[in-house]
C-alpha cells in the first residue's frame, strides 16, 4: 500500500533553517511528481512546491520562492524540502503528497509540524 | 495567482440531508478542479478529481460537477462520517491554489 512518512519538523527560531524529509513506499516513486502542501494552525491548505519525477521541473509558491528548495532522491525513494530564512508565518503542518496526472494529490503523508518562534 | 472562493464557509446539516458546496475560480480552469475532505488532526483525502471523477474508494454519494469557473460538490444523503471540512483546489496553473475550506457540522 502507498505510504508517505514525513519527518524533520520541529521548533526553529526566525531566520533559521530546517530540512523536511518524506519517505515513500508502496509505489514506483520515480514515476510520480511529488508535492509539498502546508496548513497553518486553524487555516486552510496552501500549496508550497512540486517537483517532477526526474527533478527536471520544480515550481514554488511565491510565499516560499527563494527560501525553500524542493528535491528528491529516487534511489532512496525520498522527497525533501530545504527551508531557509524561516519566518513566523511559515509555522504549519507540512504534508508531502503524491501528484497524479491531473495535478490532484491522491496520497498524503500524516504531516510534520514546523513551528517558527523565538 | 488563481483565487478559489468557496461558499459557504460553514454549514450545518443533519444525517440524511443533501448538501451542496460551491467553488468559484477567478479565471477559467477548465475541469482542473479537485475536492478534498479533511477531518480534525488528519491529512486531507482526495474525493473528486478533474471536477467530476470519483477517486477510487470514495462512496458514490459524493458528486462533483462544473467547468470553467463554477464548480459544485454535492453530498447526497449525509452520513455521520461525512462531517468534516471540504476544500477545493485548482490544478490548472501553478501555484495550485486551494479554496479556504467549508466546514460541515452536524445540526
Amino acid at each position: 500500500q502507498v505510504q508517505l512518512v514525513e519527518s524533520g519538523g520541529g521548533l526553529v527560531k526566525p531566520g533559521g533553517s530546517l530540512r523536511l524529509s518524506c519517505a515513500a513506499s508502496g509505489f514506483t516513486f520515480n514515476d510520480y511528481f511529488m508535492t509539498w502542501i502546508r496548513q497553518a494552525p486553524g487555516k486552510g491548505l496552501e500549496w508550497v512546491a512540486f517537483i517532477s519525477s526526474d527533478s527536471g521541473l520544480t515550481n514554488y509558491a511565491d510565499s516560499v520562492k527563494g527560501r525553500f528548495t524542493i528535491s528528491r532522491d529516487n534511489d532512496k525513494k525520498s522527497l525533501y524540502l530545504e527551508m531557509n530564512s524561516l519566518r513566523v508565518d511559515d509555522t504549519a503542518v507540512y504534508y508531502c503528497a503524491r501528484s497524479e496526472d491531473y495535478g490532484e494529490n491522491d496520497y498524503w503523508g500524516q504531516g510534520t509540524l514546523v513551528t517558527v518562534s523565538s | 495567482d488563481i483565487q478559489m472562493t468557496q461558499s459557504p464557509s460553514s454549514l450545518s446539516a443533519s444525517v440524511g440531508d443533501r448538501v451542496t458546496i460551491t467553488c468559484r475560480a477567478s479565471q477559467s480552469i477548465g475541469t482542473y478542479l479537485n475536492w478534498y475532505q479533511q477531518k480534525p488532526g488528519k491529512a486531507p483525502k482526495l474525493l473528486i478529481y478533474a471536477a467530476s471523477n470519483l477517486q477510487s474508494g470514495v462512496p458514490s454519494h459524493f458528486r462533483g460537477s462544473g467547468s470553467g469557473t463554477d464548480f459544485t460538490l454535492t453530498i447526497t444523503s449525509l452520513q455521520p462520517e461525512d462531517f468534516a471540512t471540504y476544500s477545493c483546489q485548482q490544478s490548472y496553473i501553478t501555484p495550485y491554489t486551494f479554496g479556504q475550506g467549508t466546514k460541515l457540522a452536524i445540526k
